[in-house]
């Protein structure tokens, strides 16, 4: 497909364990983001990478949370001895370029963490 | 830090039009978008607003005030499949990073 491919789709783990999320961004597109959004609220900012290194990780709430992106395509999102809170849908967003051009991100349809 | 406002919900009849007003408070303002959310998909982006005035793409307009910290989508000529959440975002700085308001939910009935 042409889009933002997220897997799992749905991720149900128990508190303590560890959970990767996976993010398959546009092709070609250089910029890929990762929000957190919560039931009823926006999205909110964790983390944006240009290429392979991130260049902004000031959303990620704690040090239980990282991500990767080795090769400037796929991303990974690495949650530590996940927490009831940490249950919400997590989003991927791509960009095709780094620079300011305009607001529009394509988002990919979330995978949704439920921490039991 | 940022903070945007919208309302929560909306609720129109099909035909009529809708306005969902968003300020915000920023440190630093590169633009405005529109982004729309049926439930359990991906956020769309709608339209962006970089200077005053209005911007119209169909049945859809945005209007960006710099000098009020506020903008609008209007949704005009309402059909059923309007009915989903609408986000306003503001970029603050280069790398398109946006910060979402909360939502406003549109419900169109008959």
């Amino acid at each position: 497909g042409a889009g933002v491919s997220q897997t799992p789709s749905n991720k149900v783990t128990e508190k303590g364990k560890y959970v990767e999320l996976r993010c398959d961004p546009i092709s070609g597109h250089t910029a890929l983001y990762w929000y957190r959004q919560s039931l009823g609220q926006g999205p909110e900012f964790l983390i944006y990478f240009q290429g392979t290194g991130a260049a902004d990780d000031s959303g990620l709430p704690n040090d239980r949370f990282f991500a990767v992106r080795p090769e400037g395509s796929v991303s990974t999102l690495k949650i530590q001895r996940t927490e009831r809170g940490d249950s919400a849908v997590y989003l991927c967003a791509s960009s095709p370029q780094t620079g300011f051009y305009g607001g529009e991100l394509f988002f990919g349809e979330g995978s949704r963490l439920t921490v039991l | 830090g940022q903070s945007l406002e919208q309302p929560s919900e909306v609720t129109a009849v099909e035909g009529a039009i809708v306005q969902i007003n968003c300020t915000y408070q920023t440190s630093g303002f590169y633009g405005l978008s529109w982004y729309q959310q049926h439930d359990g998909g991906a956020p769309t982006f709608l339209s962006y607003n970089a200077l005053d005035g209005l911007e119209e793409t169909g049945r859809f307009s945005s209007f960006l005030s710099r000098s009020d910290s506020y903008g609008y989508l209007l949704l005009q000529e309402l059909q059923m499949k309007d009915s989903a959440s609408y986000f306003c975002a503001v970029s603050v700085a280069a790398g398109n990073k946006l910060t979402f308001g909360g939502g406003t939910r549109v419900l169109v009935k008959p």
